[in-house]
């Protein structure tokens, strides 16, 4: 059975700070692993991911990818008050649905 | 600002009573999704389709809900004697095939059932 594992499940961190927040899946037929953003709105796009080791940054988010060890991390430096959102981990199957897991809710407190 | 747009935003409604959301895809997104989401869980997956065909369908899809997309771009979404379990938030997304293989979202119909 396909699982997506957050970790942690929320946070609260001062503005400045810098967080990583953890994804392990098993899911048959992975294609890629999507990050997601979500406010009080549906979810954003953030990165997507396919290969192993490669970082994807944009500004101060960036993310891996293991492909071995089946995880993915994502990292915030230099939080601020607008990163406050629910942060969605999913991996896209060989069936083309995104399999969500339950999300990290990250709270900046200024 | 996505492009994808569902309507309602907010629907409620009274146990028993059937309801219908809709789903508009970006323009030349020829894939289309549904997923729900209640509170505290991540979107989940119900039913896709490419063009007008629906391909896939979870098992979280009873037979109370049925999906159509006749042309090929908006789709809806029925929910027949609702119960107050299908509360939730519906969402809608869409990508291109064989494009990068994100998925945009609408904003979502929330769905109170009382």
């Amino acid at each position: 059975e396909d699982k997506v594992v957050q970790s942690p499940l929320s946070l609260v961190v001062h503005e400045g700070d810098t967080v990583t927040l953890n994804c392990s899946y098993e899911v048959t037929n992975f294609r890629s692993l999507l990050w997601y953003k979500q406010e009080k709105k549906a979810p954003t796009f953030l990165f997507m991911l396919t290969s192993s080791g490669i970082e994807k940054k944009s500004g101060r988010l960036s993310s891996i990818l293991d492909k071995k060890e089946l995880f993915s991390i994502l990292n915030i430096t230099a939080t601020q008050t607008g990163d406050s959102a629910i942060y969605l981990c999913a991996p896209q199957t060989g069936a083309n649905n995104l399999f969500f897991g339950t999300g990290t809710r990250l709270t900046v407190i200024p | 600002d996505t492009g994808v747009s569902q309507d309602p935003r907010h629907k409620i409604t009274k146990r028993g009573q059937n309801v219908t959301f809709r789903c508009d895809p970006i323009s030349e997104h020829n894939r289309l999704y549904w997923y729900r989401q209640t509170l505290g869980q991540g979107p989940e997956f119900l039913t896709y389709f490419q063009n007008e065909a629906q391909l896939e369908k979870s098992r979280l899809l009873s037979d109370r809900f049925s999906a159509e997309r006749p042309k090929g771009s908006f789709s809806t979404l029925e929910i027949q004697r609702t119960e107050q379990g299908d509360s939730a938030m519906y969402l809608c997304a869409s990508r291109r095939t064989g494009g990068r293989d994100e998925q945009y979202f609408g904003p979502g119909t929330r769905l109170t059932v009382t």
